[in-house]
Parts: C-alpha cells; structure tokens; sequence
C-alpha cells in the first residue's frame, strides 16, 4: 500500500520531447506539490496545488504545466524538454493548514522521478 | 521570501558519536520546522518536527531545539550508528504559505565504523 506513488521512476528522454509524470497519494491530504532535487541534492519547491486548486506556482519555465484532476492525483507534464531540465522530481502530499492555522504539516514524499534528456 | 541555511555540508562521526546539524531560518513567520533523512536513491522521510510554540522534542536517539529569538534550530543524533548514515534536510514552513516547505541546502552524514 504505497502512500504517495509516482510513474514512471526513471525517464530518459531525448531534448525537445515531451513527457509526463504521473502522481497518486491515498492518504487522505488534501494537498499535494511537485519539489526538483537537483545534482547538489537542493529540493525545490515548483508546484502546490490544494484540493485541485493551484496555490503555489514558483519561478518555473511554462514548459512545466501541472494538472490536478483531483485532490489524490496531481500530474507534471513537461514540454520541449531541455538538459537542464535533468534532476529527481519528487511529488509529495500533506494536509494543509486549517483556519485557525492548526494543520498538521508533515509531507509524505512519493518515490521520485529520475529524469534524464539526452 | 523564506530563506533557510543548514550547516555542515558534510559530516563524519565515528559510531557511538553524536552528530549535531544546525539551520537558521530568515522569516520570524515560520512556525513549523521539519527534519527529513534521504538515503541514497530514496525518498525524503520525516524524521522529527517542531512547532514554534515548543522549545525541544525529541524521539528515542533524536532530538530537535528551536530558538525563535535567534531564528534557528538544530538536530541532534545520540549514540550514531551506521544506518544513520544518510543526507539530512532541515526545512521551514511559512505560515498561510500554502504550507510551502523550504528545505535547508543539506547535510551529507557518514557514520564511521
């Protein structure tokens, strides 16, 4: 029973392809975010989105297209890909902050995507 | 925006040694302060976390502090083993931030037999 599962987990992909990445949690979060693990093992945040709603959209080319089609899957979809563009992504879930602020705010990260362009 | 430093970079102990990892932390907003072990190929798992309104937790060999006047946290690992060897992150989140974490650069520990 995997939380937080990702496809595919390795990627190799020729420059100028496009490609997707697929994310699931059954746990029940209302929150899910897509992080960029570089070479250095920097985790970035890029995407968050709150029961199907993008709330988070950090500095991210828009050949990076999210898509949540509901609040257990959130998808990454990445056009004309680029070398630069070689890292681990790793989908995550979490509840989110409630009302008064009392949220519980542990993420569960799913597996990791490996991607490589070629 | 919130900015989060973690220092060392690199950290060997011999097993048995402690090993102590500190972060700083740029916004005084924050009130949530994760610690996350990666091994090599995994994923990131939580292994600890602090709220502001607390000043020390721990679990078993783990520990966390928090000083909110001074804006950083540190983690401390008693009596190391070698499954301990592995890549830490701090992370701080920004409250009404969407719960955006922003993780430390980390910390690459290697316990020595």
């Amino acid at each position: 029973d995997t939380a937080v599962s990702q496809t595919p987990k390795y990627l190799v992909t020729q420059m100028g392809n496009d490609k997707s990445i697929k994310c699931e949690q059954n746990l029940g979060h209302d929150t899910m975010y897509w992080y960029k693990q570089d070479s250095k093992k920097f985790l970035k945040i890029m995407f968050s989105y709150n029961n199907k709603e993008l709330i988070i959209n950090e500095t991210v080319p828009n050949r990076f297209s999210p898509k949540s089609p509901d609040k257990a899957h959130l998808n990454l979809h990445i056009n004309s890909l680029e070398l630069g563009d070689s890292a681990v992504y790793f989908c995550a879930s979490s509840h989110s902050i409630g009302l008064s602020g009392q949220g519980r705010y542990g993420y569960t990260f799913g597996s990791g995507t490996r991607l490589t362009v070629v | 925006g919130e900015n989060v430093e973690q220092h060392p970079s690199t950290l060997s102990v011999q097993e048995g040694d402690s090993a102590v990892i500190k972060c700083t932390y740029s916004d005084s907003a924050s009130n949530y302060f994760p610690w996350y072990k990666q091994e090599l190929g995994k994923r990131p798992q939580l292994i600890i976390d602090i709220r502001s309104n607390v000043g020390e937790k721990k679990d078993q060999r783990i520990a966390v502090t928090l000083n909110k006047t001074a804006k950083h946290f540190s983690l401390h690992i008693t009596e190391t083993q070698p499954e301990d060897s592995a890549v830490y992150f701090c992370a701080a989140s920004l409250t009404g931030g969407g719960n955006k974490l922003t993780f430390g650069t980390g910390t690459q520990l290697k316990v020595e037999l």
